[in-house]
């Protein structure tokens, strides 16, 4: 069963923020949220996690809901090298849980 | 430079044969993926490692198999019981936080 539900398709005018949903409505309290993107045809790219803070680095931030029933990454200037399908993530730590990808949401930069 | 190597990119094999897809990674991760993709789809799981000489069944095992003989190594089979084979493989590794994914394997049974 999937663990997040995101949107199948948004776009993004080139430079503007991209904020990406995620409802994660069944989430435990030792779970984290990660985010991946993949970009046609590569191997999926770690972005960044967070368990209840919001984070960021210098791809991107993450913001978690105070339930944590839900999350947004947000890429602040999105440039057309960020289309790419983000896949939202709910497991424990990764190297004792397995991780299970849903389709994701397919981000479209406009020029 | 540290990563996951995936051999070979592309692949092509006849119906009937069986293939090994090779994962090898110099990150010094403990746990090991593979995934299979189909087009405009998720990634779904076939078999996990989580240490050598010990490796679990995901949600599509059926017509695959796998071997962890060593840390670094853990190539996929597969085998003429798959039915369906022709997709991309992706090998990944992890160590707490984050998964690392190689460039992955397309496989065309024709």
């Amino acid at each position: 069963d999937a663990k997040t539900t995101q949107p199948p398709s948004m776009d993004c005018a080139e430079g503007r923020a991209a904020n990406l949903p995620c409802n994660h409505s069944t989430i435990s309290g030792n779970e984290y949220v990660y985010w991946y993107r993949q970009i046609h045809s590569q191997g999926p790219q770690y972005i960044i996690h967070g368990l209840k803070n919001n984070e960021t680095n210098e791809m991107a931030s993450l913001i978690i809901t105070e339930d944590r029933k839900s999350s947004t990454l947000i890429l602040p200037h999105a440039t057309l090298r960020d289309t790419a399908v983000y896949y939202c993530i709910v497991s424990k730590r990764t190297s004792y849980d397995k991780v299970i990808f849903g389709p994701g949401t397919s981000l479209s930069v406009i020029p | 430079d540290g990563g996951i190597t995936q051999s070979p990119k592309y692949l092509f094999r006849k119906e009937g044969q069986n293939v090994t897809l090779s994962c090898e990674q110099n990150l010094n991760h403990d746990a090991m993926y593979w995934y299979r993709q189909d087009p405009g789809q998720g990634l779904r799981l076939i078999y996990y490692s989580q240490i050598v000489n010990d490796f679990q069944k995901g949600d599509i095992a059926e017509g695959y198999s796998v071997s962890r003989e060593k840390k670094e190594s853990f190539p996929l089979t597969v085998t003429s019981a798959q039915k369906n084979p022709t997709a991309f493989y992706l090998c990944a590794s992890s160590i707490g936080h984050g998964y690392t994914f190689g460039s992955g394997t397309r496989l065309t049974v024709v």
